[in-house]
């Protein structure tokens, strides 16, 4: 079975640029989560799809991040514009009905 | 507010050296405590997941217990390559800030 897919595996950019982060979930997992992690830290939730539909993203700094989930299989993560503090691991996960999550290998970003 | 709390944040044990990792939670009906194991530069990896007071479940050296206010993961006889962070979760979405453990040979 294959896992989760993410890219790109690393991004640094400057502040106030945009970026973009893509994640291709394992097939017929119907939950797609996309989480924040800061050094350190435990992963922070920042938003949960059930199919192409969003259940949580009560987390998400909507001024500035945006999620999709086109035909509810690949998603994607913006972040416009990045500020420095925006510099973490993204790591999406899916699940299915267990609610076990599977996740990829992240995204680190680095704003400078 | 669903609230994961873990300690210590690191600990460092001799191979062999067996020890305890705490994750204490406040939820609001609880749906699962998952317990995952990260390596740098990797995503978490599942371990185990608990639904219920008074229920262990055991992998290798590991084994996970459960209480209404806490859950322990035990680690037996620990090898080097047991190094790791592990994280625990509630409701399979929110983590506790993990416990990064050091094993030396």
């Amino acid at each position: 079975e294959a896992g989760v897919a993410q890219s790109p595996r690393y991004k640094i950019i400057e502040k106030r640029q945009s970026v973009a982060f893509w994640c291709n979930p394992i097939s017929g997992h119907a939950t797609l989560y996309w989480y924040q992690q800061i050094l350190g830290q435990g992963p922070k939730l920042l938003i949960q799809f059930q199919n192409n539909g969003v259940v949580d993203d009560s987390q998400l700094p909507k001024d500035r991040f945006s999620a999709e989930r086109l035909k509810g299989v690949d998603s994607t993560l913006k972040i416009q514009p990045a500020k420095l503090e925006d510099s973490a691991v993204y790591l999406c996960a899916s699940s299915g009905e267990d609610s076990l999550l599977t996740f990829g290998s992240g995204t680190r970003l680095t704003v400078v | 507010e669903d609230q994961v709390t873990q300690s210590p944040e690191a600990l460092r044990l001799q191979e062999g050296e067996s020890s305890s990792l705490n994750c204490s939670y406040t939820v609001s009906g609880l749906r699962g405590l998952f317990w995952y194991r990260q390596d740098p530069g990797k995503g978490p990896e599942f371990l185990f997941t608990l639904y219920s007071a008074g229920e262990e479940k055991e992998k290798e050296r590991l084994k996970a217990t459960l209480t209404k206010k806490e859950s322990f993961l035990h680690i037996t006889a620990p090898k080097p390559e047991d190094s790791a962070t592990y994280l625990c979760a509630v409701q399979a979405k929110v983590f506790g800030q993990g416990t990064r453990l050091t094993i030396n040979p």
